[in-house]
């Protein structure tokens, strides 16, 4: 079946403008994790969902930065006002079920670049 | 707070020789440990991982890992490396005291990038 995909998978935005990053999970999956990669490093956790409920957004670096999955299955992660700092590569990844030893499966990513 | 390192942010083998890729933790008990491989412009790739039990564990491709609790290590192997095993390849760790259906991110290490060469 299909993996996890991701829409856009390039996106330049100028500094100040909003963006939207979306998600399609594995079909079925119950849990759907955002992730920022810094260039050169690994992924640092941003969100958690569980179904349609945001149960950890712990690791969202400003509230400029906002996630929803109204539905349970597709997810969007929103940045508004960028900065250059938020140039990265976002991962969503998707889990069965949630539990600790369930493996994430992660799509291809987003690269945002902010000029 | 749980953590990962992986202390080589290179390693470099000749095709046909066995590989290691090192990775050490630090979780407050019984980790949950994970090998993800990433290729350019692609996301993270599953490797294998150690939930419980035996401490070697064996995964696509080829690779395996042995869990170490008293080093407190995971290190990725692979008897003999192909070219087309370089990429970028990170531990990870989930705390396992967390296995309540809620929150159960990954922290990851920064990446060890393999060059495989003829």
């Amino acid at each position: 079946g299909a993996g996890v995909s991701q829409s856009p998978r390039y996106k330049v935005a100028k500094r100040g403008q909003d963006v939207a990053l979306r998600c399609d999970p594995i079909s079925g999956h119950v849990s759907l994790f955002w992730y920022q990669q810094a260039l050169g490093q690994g992924p640092e956790f941003l969100t958690y969902f569980q179904n349609e409920a945001q149960l950890d957004k712990s690791g969202l670096p400003s509230d400029r930065f906002f996630a929803e999955r109204p539905e349970g299955s597709v997810s969007t992660l929103k940045i508004q006002r960028t900065q250059q700092e938020d140039s990265a590569v976002y991962l969503c990844a998707s889990s069965y079920s949630g539990r600790a030893q369930e493996t994430q499966y992660f799509g291809p990513g987003t690269r945002l670049l902010v000029l | 707070a749980q953590s990962v390192a992986q202390p080589e942010d290179q390693v470099n083998v000749a095709e046909g020789n066995p590989l290691t890729v090192k990775c050490t933790y630090s979780v407050s008990g019984n980790p949950y440990l994970f090998w993800y491989v990433q290729y350019p412009n692609r996301g993270l790739q599953f490797l294998l991982k150690y939930i419980t039990g035996d401490n070697l564990v064996k995964g696509s491709y080829g690779f395996e890992a042995e869990f170490n609790k008293s080093q407190t290590s995971f290190h990725l192997k692979k008897p003999s490396a192909l070219v087309s095993d370089s990429a970028l390849y990170f531990c990870a760790v989930r705390d396992p005291f967390v296995d309540t259906g809620t929150a159960s991110k990954l922290t990851f290490g920064t990446g060890t990038r393999l060059q495989v060469t003829l």
